[in-house]
């Protein structure tokens, strides 16, 4: 159980064009889903929290503007990185919170989608 | 400021030895703290997380040690192999901001056969 899923896994795409990625709890509903970037050899850093149904929070020095998120039902929340450049490389990971499970603290996480940018 | 502090930055140890992670946090609120393992090119998993009121927890061959009065937690992994190569986090978590994680920098763990 507890199964979090990204699409796509890897993408490619040329600079000044815009990606989505999508992340899907598969067996449970999500309150809470968190978007995270990781650079290689590096540890992750939060982008944004977004709850259903609500405006995502964004980490200082995070553009939200460039990192749209939409987290329009309780399995599915998208982030789109807008007008990407090289330097937006990276690799994107999200993670979900069960909503009948809350007081576990768990956070699940999905495989991660690695995005280039040329 | 480096809320979650984590060392070493990488670990080489031998097949079958100790594996010995450690972290340090500043904040008194946190009351999660989770260790997530993670392989190239994959998302983290969750290894073994435990809360302050208790010092210790063990799962297989994961073992934490919780030392609340030192902010101090720590990783052991028993009997290592080479399959447990692999990156490990630390992270933090305390009530409100919907729990979000506070992570460590990373340990890049080597196993040698």
């Amino acid at each position: 159980g507890a199964v979090v899923s990204q699409h796509p896994s890897w993408v490619i795409c040329k600079s000044g064009t815009s990606v989505k990625i999508e992340c899907r709890s598969l067996d449970f509903q999500a309150t809470t889903m968190f978007w995270y970037r990781q650079f290689p050899k590096q540890s992750l850093m939060l982008m944004a929290t977004s709850n259903e149904g609500s405006k995502a929070t964004y980490e200082q020095g995070v553009e939200k503007d460039k990192f749209l998120i939409n987290h329009a039902s309780l399995t599915l929340s998208t982030l789109t990185v807008t007008s990407a450049h090289p330097e937006d490389s990276s690799f994107y990971i999200c993670s979900a919170r069960d909503l009948e499970r809350l007081s576990s603290y768990e956070q699940y996480f999905g495989p991660g989608t690695r995005l280039t940018v040329t | 400021q480096q809320q979650v502090k984590q060392s070493p930055q990488s670990l080489i140890v031998q097949k079958g030895g100790i594996s010995i992670i450690n972290c340090a946090y500043e904040n008194t609120a946190f009351d999660y703290f989770p260790w997530y393992q993670q392989f190239p090119g994959k998302g983290p998993a969750l290894l073994i997380a435990i809360r302050p009121d208790v010092s210790e927890k063990k799962e297989g061959r994961f073992t934490i040690s919780f030392n609340k009065s030192a902010k101090q937690f720590s990783l052991h992994i028993m009997d290592s192999q080479p399959g447990d190569s692999a990156t490990y986090f630390c992270a933090a978590s305390r009530g409100g901001n919907n729990r979000k994680l506070i992570w460590g920098l990373g340990t890049s763990l080597a196993v040698n056969p």
